[in-house]
């Protein structure tokens, strides 16, 4: 059974690096074709992708913030790890961490954590 | 940017009747179009990939259709539990998520 979970800080300041920690069991990040992303939703508002990484390493980012993020991974701890800088009120959002069951350039999500909330204000 | 457009925004419908949910790409995604429905509080659940494929556990009342630019998600006799928002997502370049539906009981 796969599930994910994500950690985080709940309230962040602006200009601040938000650091989000998707923990998850029931599949290894070293197997072929897998992969783990993060998506986010603004409160009451639409998903926005923002990263994914690769079993083997390979990192794609959406490319309207691809500046601001960074995504690892920690095969041994069964994690990956989300880094966005200059955090924004505008990046108030609930984050997801998923994994990438469905395969495509990108592809889809077949399993997502429950989300973590997170709010920018000073 | 490949942009999905879903259409309505609500659609208002009676448990037991169909509903039809539209999305719209801006350019071709082949058949690399998936449904997700998210219940209040929730996080989204993958129903359909691929555009027609149902995901596991699915029922059978879910049922995608389309290819190319215009797709349909259909839900053939509505269940009290089948009322949420439903959002579409491409993933044949990049990735892209539509603004939502919102399916609510009439």
């Amino acid at each position: 059974q796969i599930t994910l979970k994500e950690s985080g800080p709940t309230l962040v300041k602006p200009t601040q690096t938000l650091t989000l920690t998707c923990t998850f069991s029931g599949f290894s990040l070293s197997t072929s074709g897998v992969g783990v992303g993060w998506i986010r939703q603004p409160p009451g508002k639409a998903l926005e992708w923002l990263a994914l990484i690769f079993w083997d390493g390979d990192k794609r980012y959406s490319p309207s913030l691809k500046s601001r993020l960074s995504i690892t991974k920690d095969t041994s701890k069964d994690q990956v790890v989300l880094t966005m800088t200059n955090m924004d009120p505008v990046d108030t959002a609930t984050y997801y961490c998923a994994h990438r069951g469905i395969r495509g350039v990108i592809g889809a999500f077949d399993i997502w954590g429950q989300g973590t909330m997170v709010t920018v204000s000073s | 940017e490949i942009v999905m457009t879903q259409s309505p925004a609500t659609l208002s419908v009676s448990p037991g009747e169909r509903a039809t949910l539209s999305c719209r790409a801006s350019q071709s995604v082949s058949s690399n179009l998936a449904w997700y429905q998210q219940k209040p509080g929730q996080a989204p659940r993958l129903l359909i990939y691929a555009a027609s494929t149902r995901a596991t556990g699915i029922p059978a009342r879910f049922s995608g259709s389309g290819s190319g630019t215009e797709f349909t998600l259909t839900i053939s006799s509505l269940q009290s539990e089948d009322f949420a928002v439903y959002f579409c997502q491409q993933y044949n370049n990049w990735l892209s998520f539509g603004q939502g539906t919102k399916l609510e009981i009439k």
